[in-house]
Formats: structure tokens, C-alpha cells, sequence
């Protein structure tokens, strides 16, 4: 049981440049989110999912765009590279609650740690 | 705006006890989390506190005043192999988690 995988676990990009990280989990998890982590602050949501074929925007969801084409995938784009965009990147995945709502435990992939020069 | 605020370092001894402080202001409330995170690894889940008072877990305890809008994480009994940060998060009225920095916990021996 793999859990939560990211790939590639670290890049380095030139300024303007695109990529796409890959996340996929084999949890049978609804949701699933990408979120990147800056030293001093808190992980920041960037883009979310809470379910295939859907997708929402998060609190830094400017220069990416995701697609969740399948339930256990989600997939992260850069369109063009910028150097505010260095982080480490974490995906992470969740079940829903009885509700249907987010339990907030979330089960995060190992990181992919981006660097844009 | 939505802030959660918590120590940004802390230092304790082996074999001793340490609280981490939490503070939040958000957008309603859905539960507050703490999280661990070893240098260079992901997070991972250690509790989930939804109505006020002690959830206790093992060597670990997570303590919620919603009123106060305070947590704290009580860890006994210190190993040196928890070293590392502790991430508080609350779910807003959205039901999506907002992070605190974190704290950086150093155990010397």
C-alpha cells in the first residue's frame, strides 16, 4: 500500500518554463488537494478536488492549473515558471466524513521540492 | 482575516514535558488538527479536537477552548525522535484547514 505518491521528488526549472507534477494515491480517497509549503508560513491550499472530473481553486491558485481526470490522480501544472514559485509542493489526499464533508485528516504525499531559476 | 499563531521554535529536554500553544481567528470553526512533520517529510495526523477539553492519545494530548480560541499540544515523556515541527490547522466554516507556520521542537539529551 503506497498511499500518496509524488513524482518527480525534485526539479529544477528555468524561468518561464512549464511542468506537471504527478500525484496519485490508492486510498480510494475523494479528495485531494495540492498545497506548497514556504519557509515561515503555513502550508497554503493552491488548487483542490473532491472528486474526479472536478476541481476548485484554493488560496494561491494563480499560475497553476490541475486536472483530476482520473479518481486516484491529481496533477499539478505550472504554465510558466516563475521564481516566486520555488516551494516545496505537497499533495495530499482525504476520505470524506459521514456527510460527505472533509474529516481534515489529511495523508500527504513526500513532497516535491521545486526549484525556477 | 483568518490568522492561526504558534511558537515558531521551541527547545525541552529528553524524557521531559512540553505544551505547544495554538491561537486562532478564523471564519467559523470545524475542528482544530495538529499535525507532525519530521524535517524533509510530509506531514502526518496526530489529533482532532472538535468540542472543548482533552483528547489524549498515548504520550500525546491535544487540549481545545473554543470560547478562548486557544489549543495546545502536550507532548510527555520526550524522545529525542520528536524532534521535529508541529503544525496546528483549523477548519473553517468552508470546511478547508488553515495552517499555522508551525513549530520547530528541539529535544536535547
Amino acid at each position: 500500500n503506497a498511499g500518496v505518491t509524488q513524482t518527480p521528488k525534485f526539479r529544477v526549472l528555468k524561468t518561464g518554463q512549464s511542468m506537471t507534477l504527478l500525484c496519485a494515491q490508492d486510498m480510494n480517497h475523494e479528495y485531494m488537494y495540492w498545497y506548497r509549503q514556504d519557509p515561515g508560513m503555513g502550508l497554503r491550499l493552491i488548487h483542490y478536488s473532491v472528486g474526479e472530473g472536478t476541481t476548485a481553486k484554493g488560496e494561491v491558485p494563480d499560475g497553476y492549473n490541475v486536472s483530476r481526470l482520473k479518481k486516484q490522480n491529481f496533477l499539478l501544472g505550472l504554465e510558466s515558471a516563475a521564481p516566486s514559485q520555488t516551494s516545496v509542493y505537497f499533495c495530499a489526499s482525504s476520505p470524506p466524513g459521514l456527510a460527505g464533508d472533509n474529516t481534515g485528516e489529511l495523508f500527504f504525499g513526500e513532497g516535491s521540492r521545486l526549484t525556477v531559476l | 482575516g483568518q490568522n492561526i499563531d504558534q511558537p515558531t521554535e521551541m527547545t525541552a529536554t529528553e524524557g521531559a514535558i512540553v505544551q505547544i500553544n495554538c491561537t486562532y481567528q478564523t471564519s467559523g470553526f470545524n475542528g482544530l488538527f495538529w499535525y507532525q512533520q519530521h524535517a524533509g517529510e510530509a506531514p502526518t495526523f496526530l489529533s482532532y479536537n472538535v468540542l472543548d477539553g482533552l483528547e489524549e492519545k498515548g504520550r500525546f494530548s491535544s487540549f481545545l477552548s473554543r470560547s478562548k480560541g486557544y489549543s495546545y499540544l502536550l507532548l510527555k515523556e520526550l524522545q529525542m525522535k520528536d524532534s521535529a515541527s508541529y503544525l496546528c490547522a483549523v477548519m473553517d466554516s468552508n470546511y478547508q484547514l488553515i495552517w499555522g507556520a508551525g513549530t520547530k521542537l528541539i529535544i536535547k539529551p
